[in-house]
């Protein structure tokens, strides 16, 4: 059964930082896209960054240059390293697994998502 | 910021139909990238609905049916119930952006 758990959040002080982990089983994270989705207090989704099966990484304009993208293989974990925060980046962190390419669909999606970690930035 | 458009609301009575728009770009669902829809019930991470415009993961009832467009896509509930009550989020990605891009989000109410 494929499970993603996310750990690492809570309270920092604006140009603190904080390092997420999400720890999947049932699958190999190396194999996969994986990427952290975040969700502002009442708000929408929004991609954060991926890391490809690769090691190719990408961010939103939002967070480049902040936020690191990277996977321990051994550990079967991702992690996503958050620098100089700010109070928008307080949200629901989530790690979510790209899926790939399933029957005729040409992938970019996410097919299972972990429980979520919350991040609040503030004095 | 979202880069993917849709009605901030829709409301039906029990076993009505509704719809939900996404509307995008050249760059995304006009590329030629799918259209995926999740849904999110209150407090809970969101769940892969409809893949590749128009395809249910197992498990998902048949009442949910998506469809794409040009540069837009499209995602029904037929015979509306109550615990379709949920926010809906449509997502694709962006070539100019080099990343996943998602809706602005529908809330569906069940009157």
């Amino acid at each position: 059964e494929v499970q993603l758990v996310e750990s690492g959040g809570g309270l920092v002080q604006p140009g603190g930082s904080l390092r997420l982990s999400c720890a999947a089983s049932g699958f190999t994270v190396s194999s996969h896209y994986m990427s952290w989705v975040r969700q502002a207090p009442g708000k929408g989704l929004e991609w954060v960054s991926v890391i490809y099966s690769g090691g190719s990484t990408y961010y939103a304009d939002s967070v480049k240059g902040r936020f690191t993208i990277s996977r321990d293989n051994s550990k079967n974990t991702l992690y996503l390293q958050m620098n100089s925060l700010r109070a928008e980046d307080t949200a629901v962190y989530y790690c979510a697994r790209d899926g790939g390419a399933i029957g005729d669909s040409s992938g970019w999606l996410f097919d299972y998502w972990g429980q979520g970690t919350l991040v609040t930035v503030s004095s | 910021q979202s880069v993917l458009t849709q009605p901030p609301s829709v409301s039906g009575a029990p076993g009505q139909r509704v719809t939900i728009s996404c509307t995008g770009s050249s760059s995304n669902i006009g590329a030629g990238y799918d259209v995926h829809w999740y849904q999110q019930l209150p407090g809970t991470a969101p769940k892969l609905l409809i893949y590749g415009n128009s395809n249910r993961p197992s498990g998902v009832p048949d009442r949910f049916s998506g469809s794409k467009s040009d540069t837009s896509g499209s995602l029904a509930i037929t015979g509306l119930q109550a615990e379709d009550e949920a926010d809906y989020y449509c997502q694709s990605y962006d070539s100019s952006l080099s990343g996943y891009v998602f809706g602005t989000g529908t809330k569906v109410t069940v009157l």
